[in-house]
Formats: C-alpha cells, structure tokens, sequence
C-alpha cells in the first residue's frame, strides 16, 4: 500500500509570503502528526490530529502557523508571513488506531527555504 | 518535561567494526522508546522500539535494551556495513500505550560506514 506522501516536496519563497504544506496519511490512520526538522537538527513537534479534531497544539511556534484536516485524510499546514527562520524541512507522519498507534509512519518530508 | 539527549555524532567506522550510539531519556511514567533511521534522501523509518523495562527491541542486526534505572536505551550492532550509513535518531513517546502522542526526538547521530 501507498505511505504518507508530501507535497510540494521542495518550496521556495519570498519572506512575507503564505504557504500550504499538505499531507496525505496512509489510508485508516488516525492520528496525523506535523513536525519541523531544521539543519542538522532533531525533529520538533509541530501538532497532531486525532481524526479531525487538534488535542495538542502546543508544539506551533507562533500564531503565524495553523493546520487542519478534513475527512480524517488529507492535512494542510499553513504558515502565514514567512520568515527565513521558518527555513526547514516539515515532516508528516501518521499512526493507526489500537496498539499500533506507536508506531509513527513518516513521510518524505516538504523541504522549505524562505528566501 | 521530556527529553531525549543522543550521543553526538558524526560518527565514522570501518565495516565490520562494532556500533555502539548512546540514548539517555528524562520522562515521566513509563515512556516507550524507539530508534528511528533516515538513510540519504530518504524519510524517517522505524528501526525498532521498546515499551516496556527490559524489553530489547530488534531488527536489521541492530538491538537497543530499554533500561530504566539508567534511563536508556543505546543503540547497538555488532558488525557495521555500508550500507548501515545514515542518520538515527533516538525517540519517546510519554505512554505505553493508549491514545497517540507525538515523538520527542534526540538531535540525531550521522553515521558513516567505510569499506
């Protein structure tokens, strides 16, 4: 079956610019997971979906970023007015219900470069 | 809250050469731990996972034991090869079970096998 797939999975932009990242989940999962990876950095959680809804939040640096999913499928990140320190690449992962929620199933990731 | 501290990297060894890549933890409760692998120009994919004390998880060769009186989980493989370079990355999740929670990352270990 198909995994988690990312689009654009490069993005070039002005600063000051918006731009929507988008994720498609493996069919049946869940729970939705965004997360940021700057250069030679570890990965930081941005937010997760449990179906539709957003439990946690907590992980978005600024109110310039917000997120949402629809149909319990597809999610869009959004960041508004770009910044240059938003530079990085943005990773989507998914889960499925049960005991196997554990296991987080990643994407190629959309690389961003704020110019 | 959480964290996950990895040893720094990089690290280079000769193939066939032992790999030892050191994970410690601070959580709350009873976290379970995963090593995760991204080779070149490739995502974030599961190598194995631990959720409960004393559990050893395994796969490709490689093993991490989850000890709680240390707080770690170090990952090792007895004999390297080529095709074992890529980056691994320690993980937490702050439950063993249950609903689904985001990752907390260490900041990775690059890893470079030479023939």
């Amino acid at each position: 079956g198909a995994g988690v797939s990312q689009s654009p999975s490069n993005k070039v932009t002005e600063k000051g610019k918006d731009v929507e990242l988008r994720c498609d989940p493996i069919s049946g999962h869940t729970a939705l997971y965004w997360y940021r990876q700057r250069l030679g950095q570890g990965l930081e959680f941005l937010i997760y979906f449990q179906g539709n809804s957003a439990p946690d939040k907590s992980g978005l640096p600024s109110d310039r970023f917000s997120a949402e999913r629809t149909g319990e499928s597809v999610s869009t990140l959004t960041i508004q007015r770009t910044q240059q320190e938003d530079s990085a690449v943005y990773l989507c992962a998914s889960s499925s219900p049960g005991t196997g929620r554990l296991e987080q199933y990643f994407g190629p990731g959309t690389r961003l470069t704020v110019t | 809250g959480d964290s996950v501290t990895q040893m720094e990297g990089p690290v280079t060894l000769s193939e066939e050469a032992f790999l030892t890549i050191n994970c410690t933890y601070t959580a709350t409760g009873y976290p379970s731990l995963f090593w995760y692998v991204q080779y070149p120009g490739e995502g974030l994919q599961l190598l194995l996972k631990a959720t409960k004390a004393d559990d050893k998880g395994s796969n490709k060769g490689f093993e991490a034991t989850y000890r709680k009186e240390t707080t770690s989980f170090h990952l090792e493989k007895g004999s390297v090869q080529v095709s074992d370079s890529a980056v691994y990355f320690c993980a937490l999740s702050p439950f063993s079970s249950g609903s689904a929670r985001q990752l907390t990352f260490g900041s990775g270990t690059q890893l470079t096998v030479l023939p």
